[in-house]
């Protein structure tokens, strides 16, 4: 079955600019979505498609893919960032979700 | 508004068959280009895709799942079921159902429901 590999854990200091990384075959076919999940609470869309914010979601996140790899970068990292990011997106015999990052802001 | 809410029971025993309910508002299943998944997530670990049902009442399955689950709809309520058949603890999860908007390329799980906790124990 296909995979989607993220990092398990990135940091970055309060202001900076922070890049969230994604490989796996099907990002080769198909876009990635991003997830922001924090403690206790359901898994928000931050991301989608090339590079698409939902209503509501800050400029300072933003999307980009090459080849079998899909990023997320956030551009000046606020301390209500700190959080967990998933990735997914379709694959050969359905959707699949990444491992998960650990995004803390320092 | 779309809202969605998982319902079900907080513990089952082991061997026995879990049913899960998703009731949502909002948005129509009738829809061409919607759908509704389950996603769980045990405790301190990752999402995991488990199934999904499309407006035509298309199923997906998880590979790795696809003999335990069952996934179907009713659309005059709203509703989608997931059965998921001889329970075990390492099925102990959060389960969530979530909408899903498939654009062929990219699909988005744009609203999600809070989750149920399910654990398995005798």
């Amino acid at each position: 079955s296909s995979e989607l590999t993220q990092d398990p854990a990135v940091s970055v200091a309060l202001g900076q600019t922070v890049r969230i990384t994604c490989q796996g075959d099907s990002l080769r076919s198909y876009y990635a979505s991003w997830y922001q999940q924090k403690p206790g609470q359901a898994p928000v869309l931050v991301i989608y498609g090339k590079n698409n914010r939902p209503s509501g979601i800050p400029d300072r996140f933003s999307g980009s893919s090459s080849g079998n790899t899909a990023s997320l970068t956030i551009t000046g990292a606020q301390a209500e960032d700190e959080a967990d990011y998933y990735c997914n997106s379709r694959d050969s015999s359905g959707w699949v979700f990444g491992g998960g990052t650990k995004l803390t802001v320092l | 508004q779309v809202t969605l809410r998982e319902s079900g029971p907080a513990l089952v025993k082991p061997t026995q068959t879990l049913t899960l309910t998703c009731t949502f508002s909002g948005f129509s299943l009738s829809t061409s280009g919607m759908c509704v998944s389950w996603i769980r997530q045990p405790p301190g670990k990752a999402l995991e895709w488990l199934a999904l049902i499309d407006w035509d009442d298309d199923k997906y399955y998880s590979t790795s799942l696809k003999t335990r689950l069952t996934i179907s709809k009713d659309t005059s309520k709203n509703q989608v079921v997931l059965t998921m058949t001889n329970m075990d603890p390492v099925d102990t999860a959060t389960y969530y159902c979530a909408r899903i908007k498939d654009y062929g390329d990219y699909v988005l799980f744009d609203y999600w429901g809070q989750g149920t906790l399910v654990t398995v124990s005798s």
